[in-house]
C-alpha cells in the first residue's frame, strides 16, 4: 500500500524558514517523480514544486521561486521541502504528491497533508 | 505560461448529468495530458480520470473525461449523478517547456 506521510509544519513567523519532509512507502520511490502542492484556507491547489525520480529535473512555481527548494533521499525514502523567506500566503496545507512517472505528468497518490502558518 | 480555466461552482439533481468544463488559455489541450481530481471535504484530493480519459481501478464508469481542440478545452462529465458525487473538481496539466503543473481553479458540484 503506497503511503505518503508528510511532517514538519507549524506555525512560523513571516520571514523565518521551515523544512517539510515526506516519508514515502509501499512503492519504489526512486522510480517516480514527486512533488509538493498546496492549497489555502478555503481555496484551490496550487503546485508549488516537483522533482525527477533522479533530481536531474526540478521546477517550481513562480510564486516560490528563490525561496523554496526540493530535494530527495531515495537512500531514505524521502522528499523534501526547504522554505525560506516565508510571507502570510504560504499559509497553507502541503501535501506530498507522487507522480506516475519519472517527471511530469500526473499525481496518483497524495497525502494528508501538513499545515503550514505564516503569521506573527 | 498557460492557465486552466474552470467553473466555479455547478449544480445538478441526483441521477443526472453534468459536465465540468477546463479551458487552456494559450497552446493546444491537446499538447499535454489533462487531469481530473475529485476532492471532498477535509480529504486529500484522488484522481478520477487520468491521460484525458483513462480511468483509475476503483472509479466508476459514470465519469469520464474528453477534451476538444475546437474549444481548447477538457471536459469531465459525470452521469447518472448521486449525492456522494458531491465535491470539488480540479482539472490538472503540465508545461513542459517551463516544467511546472498547473491546476484549475477548481469546481463545486452540488447535488441537490
Amino acid at each position: 500500500e503506497v503511503q505518503l506521510v508528510e511532517s514538519g509544519g507549524g506555525l512560523v513567523q513571516p520571514g523565518r524558514s521551515l523544512r517539510l519532509s515526506c516519508a514515502a512507502s509501499g512503492f519504489t520511490f526512486d522510480d517516480y517523480a514527486m512533488h509538493w502542492v498546496r492549497q489555502a484556507p478555503g481555496k484551490g491547489l496550487e503546485w508549488v514544486s516537483g522533482i525527477s525520480w533522479n533530481s536531474g529535473s526540478i521546477g517550481y512555481a513562480d510564486s516560490v521561486k528563490g525561496r523554496f527548494t526540493i530535494s530527495r533521499d531515495n537512500a531514505k525514502n524521502s522528499l523534501y521541502l526547504q522554505m525560506n523567506s516565508l510571507r502570510a500566503e504560504d499559509t497553507a496545507l502541503y501535501y506530498c504528491a507522487k507522480d506516475m512517472n519519472q517527471w511530469l505528468s500526473y499525481f496518483d497518490y497524495w497525502g494528508q497533508g501538513t499545515l503550514v502558518t505564516v503569521s506573527s | 505560461n498557460f492557465m486552466l480555466t474552470q467553473p466555479h461552482s455547478v449544480s445538478e439533481s441526483p441521477g443526472k448529468t453534468v459536465t465540468i468544463s477546463c479551458t487552456r488559455s494559450s497552446g493546444s489541450i491537446a499538447s499535454n495530458y489533462v487531469q481530473w481530481y475529485q476532492q471532498r471535504p477535509g480529504s486529500a484530493p484522488t484522481t478520477v480520470i487520468y491521460e484525458d480519459n483513462q480511468r483509475p481501478s476503483g472509479v466508476p464508469d459514470r465519469f469520464s473525461g474528453s477534451i476538444d481542440s475546437s474549444s481548447n478545452s477538457a471536459s469531465l462529465t459525470i452521469s447518472g449523478l448521486k449525492t456522494e458525487d458531491e465535491a470539488d473538481y480540479y482539472c490538472q496539466s503540465y508545461d513542459s517547456s517551463n516544467p511546472r503543473g498547473v491546476f484549475g481553479g477548481g469546481t463545486k458540484l452540488t447535488v441537490l
